[in-house]
């Protein structure tokens, strides 16, 4: 298994501003992941973190509004630029280890972020 | 497009086995998961089984998985307060891309 930990556990921010979401994980993993977790929604991958390059982002999501980054294999961090209410949400790190042969994502605790 | 279903919400007495039901619209998935959340913590892997298998049992966990009518099932045997919580069935296409149903809300009641 992999233990993950983001920073903040929560924070409530005014519209305009940016927050930094941190994920650390215990140990080296191939693939980071973020996620959001918009309340009664599923769960929606934002983007892949890469190491050492530009992140890879799914369709509706752009890196001027979330930067990615990766600096190495155990570290990552998401930014929620200019935000909106409607950025609101649960940001979900995600982690899949090296050799693991199930192919399983784990996942961080989660910050709570509610825009005003 | 892949879509992944489930009930929102499920009561259960204390006991008594759960069932949470999820419905699938793509069949070239390679895994299948179930995961756990509970009120302020982050998706916990239950259990998952792959494609080709019909069942997997696990302590009080047992998955079905009915490929022909693309439906997964989790069966939780005596369910205890402490299985309250979110169920999320998520389905794995390809190395990375992972598709999550919106959560089955279990309530235990006493």
């Amino acid at each position: 298994s992999a233990v993950i930990s983001q920073k903040p556990s929560r924070d409530i921010c005014q519209r305009g501003t940016s927050l930094t979401i941190q994920c650390q994980v215990d140990s080296q993993v191939t693939m980071m992941f973020w996620y959001r977790q918009q309340p009664g929604q599923s769960l929606t991958l934002i983007a892949t973190a890469n190491q050492g390059s530009e992140a890879t982002y799914e369709s509706g999501f752009v890196i001027d509004k979330f930067p990615i980054s990766r600096p190495n294999l155990t570290f990552s961090t998401l930014t929620v630029s200019n935000m909106s209410p409607e950025d609101s949400s649960i940001y979900l790190c995600s982690v899949q280890k090296l050799a693991e042969s199930t192919d399983t994502q784990y996942f961080g605790p989660g910050t709570r972020l509610t825009v005003l | 497009g892949e879509d992944v279903e489930q009930s929102l919400f499920l009561s259960v007495r204390e006991g008594d086995s759960s069932v949470i039901n999820c419905t699938y619209t793509d069949s070239s998935s390679t895994y299948l998961y179930w995961y756990k959340q509970e009120p302020g913590a982050g998706l916990q892997l239950l259990t998952y089984i792959f494609s080709n298998m019909d069942m997997k049992q696990d302590q009080r966990l047992t998955v079905l998985l009915n490929k022909k009518d693309k439906h997964l099932s989790l069966r939780i045997a005596d369910t205890q307060t402490g299985d309250s919580a979110i169920y999320f069935c998520a389905e794995r296409f390809g190395d990375d891309k992972i598709i999550f149903g919106k959560g089955t809300r279990l309530h235990i009641l006493p």
